[in-house]
């Protein structure tokens, strides 16, 4: 059973406009959450992460807003770019099991110029 | 610096064929892992280190040995390869921050 999951598996979106993404989790005792971008024939690379004892952070055009009573997260980008084009992975973990990540199955966004 | 490196890039393997997955990387991190990549499944934790001489299983363990004998080095091993364990492979390191991994540029494995 996956205990991390990003419902959609695709995103569209017009150049200039805000992306969405969502990702819910099960496992009560995450409480460190990251997101991670990934390109095609790379590696993932660190976006941005959230701590349980906060709702949201920001960092440029990337706001990641954390609801604990619905064991959900999301990632905004505002505005999008082209080279936003990529797929996105959110990932939980506890803070004492640090870097033993649980992934989502990711969500591919794409955007239009 | 390098970061993280990955050899090979590419490899196809018969079934039960053996081969190690090679990492290296050179941030002095203490920590590294080995995760698999599949459609719709995300990053998967197959094995990781916590220092030189300290390995620890992850969720999809079986089929995978690791060992650990330097801080750069953290190879995988395939023992005997099934078809199941076609995937991408990566490689990442951490550091000091809680959950933020740098990730090598994968190898992609396919058993026949």
């Amino acid at each position: 059973d996956q205990q991390v999951k990003q419902n959609s598996p695709s995103l569209s979106v017009q150049e200039g406009r805000i992306s969405i993404l969502n990702c819910d989790y099960t496992n009560s005792m995450f409480d460190y959450f990251l997101w991670y971008k990934k390109y095609p024939a790379e590696g993932p690379t660190f976006l941005i992460s959230i701590s349980s004892i906060k709702d949201k952070n920001e960092d440029g055009r990337f706001t990641v807003f954390l609801n604990k009573s619905a064991k959900h997260l999301s990632l905004h980008i505002v505005p999008s770019q082209p080279g936003d084009s990529a797929v996105y992975f959110c990932a939980a973990t506890t803070q004492a099991a640090g870097n033993k990540l649980t992934f989502g199955g990711g969500t591919r966004v794409l955007v239009k110029p | 610096n390098a970061g993280v490196t990955q050899t090979p890039k590419f490899q196809v393997l018969k079934t039960g064929q053996s081969m190690t997955l090679q990492c290296a990387q050179d941030m002095n991190h203490e920590y590294m892992s080995w995760y698999r990549q599949d459609p719709g499944m995300g990053l998967r934790l197959i094995h990781y280190s916590v220092g030189a001489g300290i390995t620890d299983q992850g969720e999809v363990p079986n089929g995978y040995n690791v060992s650990r004998s330097t801080t750069e080095d953290f190879p995988l091993r395939l023992l005997s390869a099934a078809p199941s364990q076609t995937s991408v492979y990566f490689c990442a390191s951490s550091g000091d921050r809680v959950g933020e991994q740098y990730f090598g540029p994968g190898t992609r494995l396919t058993v026949t």
